[in-house]
């Protein structure tokens, strides 16, 4: 099944906002309210940052937030830090009990 | 605290079936309405969902992958497994267990396991 689009790469300097897309098609990401992201680094496991779009798990920063428009969902980062650079993806439900994933975008902080 | 460890063999030949298990602790896999699911990464790249299953035996699969998998679960010994046939080297990868969290299997991995690396090779 084909993943979701991101964008394989985003900059960003100290201090900055940044936002990275997600985009898929009516049958997952604009069909349901059921979009997670996820913060990896290097050799650790995935971290939920946010889910159902925009809700974000006791403990995450709320320097993370999360929205969707049509079949795109963004995660926004406020004021970058240096420990944010890391691999982020997007995830979704896609009908019939299937999970699909983003291909992965690496942040890297300037 | 809910903990997931999967353990698998390590290396695995070409053609041959993989078979791995997780273990869930500090909660019970059936309590909650909790889906629980595997997800693989091949080094160095992305995230791929592989198959979710219920307590009850419901499963759901990877249409890219279904023809060649099984899931499981004992929910008397708090643990689930998975099972690949014909294991090429395009399914070497980091495999992790997780709980799927939201309404039914609707929801992204909220709690994952340290994931155990398959390698195929001869």
């Amino acid at each position: 099944q084909s993943a979701l689009t991101q964008p394989a790469s985003v900059y960003g300097s100290p201090g900055q906002p940044i936002t990275i897309s997600c985009t898929g098609t009516s049958s997952d990401i604009g069909g349901y309210k059921y979009v997670s992201w996820y913060q990896q680094h290097p050799g650790e496991v995935p971290k939920l940052l946010i889910s159902d779009v925009s809700n974000r798990p006791s403990g995450v920063s709320d320097r993370f937030s999360g929205a969707k428009s049509g079949n795109t969902a963004y995660l926004t980062i406020s004021g970058l830090q240096a420990e944010d650079e890391a691999d982020y993806y997007c995830s979704s439900y896609r009908a019939n009990g299937t999970l699909v994933f983003g291909g992965g975008t690496k942040l890297t902080v300037l | 605290q809910l903990q997931l460890q999967a353990s698998g063999p390590g290396l695995v030949k070409p053609s041959e079936t993989l078979s791995l298990r997780c273990i869930v602790s500090g909660g019970s896999i059936t309590y909650g309405g909790f889906y629980w699911a595997w997800i693989r990464q091949p080094p160095g790249k992305g995230l791929e969902w592989v198959a979710t299953v219920y307590f009850d035996g419901t499963s759901y699969y990877n249409p890219s992958l279904k023809s060649r998998l099984a899931i499981s679960v004992d929910p008397s010994k708090n643990q689930f497994s998975l099972s690949l046939r014909s294991m090429t080297a395009a399914d070497t990868a980091i495999y992790y267990c997780a709980r799927q969290g939201g309404l039914g299997a609707t929801g992204g991995p909220d709690v994952w396991g340290q994931g155990t690396l398959v390698t195929v090779s001869s």
